[in-house]
């Protein structure tokens, strides 16, 4: 699997929007790129994916640049609960791999 | 749709004793994945389970092993406790966990042992 580069953490101010970024330089053709949130102590939560456009769902939009070389995950209204650990997964998109490969992620801290 | 599930959410055991998760999928999910959570090493796959069969195996010694039953539930055992099992115990379920499927992580189990 393509490896991800995400600066440990970062902040943002409540109400203000969040981006954050991911590097997947050795990503392939043939791979999504996935993100995941985890608040502490709980389970991974989906947010969004994407191969090559740009994705916009109820939680984020994902901006994945024309090279597909790296990628930026955009929470429009960041909240207090938005404070997470931000994980960039890419993934295969068939064949027989079908686990994903956590890195450490993005802290995320939204400050009032 | 209910999410996935799993139980017991807590659990403490000491040295030597074994331990049996349980994960139920989101209804329809088809495979389960099982993830170890620990502060040094970070997520890391267990096995996946598709149809009753495990299709794919992390980097874990024997003592870790699971099962899937028909109804796609699925648990998994450790046994010979050791102090670095400790972890959270995390089930992701998704209808076919190929690279386009979205697998949906359960609560977790988070299990001490001491």
């Amino acid at each position: 699997d393509a490896k991800t580069t995400q600066p440990p953490s970062m902040d943002c101010a409540e109400g203000r929007a969040a981006n954050l970024p991911c590097n997947h330089s050795t990503i392939s053709g043939n791979e999504y790129v996935y993100w995941y949130r985890q608040i502490h102590s709980q389970g991974p939560q989906y947010i969004i994916h994407g191969l090559k456009n740009n994705e916009t769902n109820e939680m984020a939009s994902l901006i994945i640049t024309e090279d597909r070389k790296s990628s930026t995950l955009i929470l429009p209204h960041a909240t207090l609960r938005d404070t997470a650990v931000y994980y960039c997964i890419v993934r295969p998109r068939g064949g027989s791999n079908y686990k994903l490969t956590f890195g450490k992620g993005t802290l995320l801290t939204v400050n009032p | 749709k209910a999410g996935v599930t799993q139980t017991p959410r807590y659990l403490i055991k000491t040295r030597g004793q074994q331990v049996t998760l349980s994960c139920s999928p989101i209804s329809g999910h088809r495979s389960v994945s099982w993830y170890q959570q620990t502060p040094g090493q970070g997520l890391q796959f267990l096995f996946e389970y598709f149809s009753e069969t495990q299709r794919n195996k992390g980097n874990f010694p024997g003592r870790f092993s699971g099962r899937q039953f028909s109804n796609s539930r699925s648990e998994m055992n450790v046994s010979t406790l050791e102090l670095g099992d400790s972890a959270l115990y995390l089930c992701a379920s998704s209808f076919e966990a190929r690279g386009t499927d979205t697998q949906y992580f359960g609560p977790g189990t988070r299990l001490t042992v001491l």
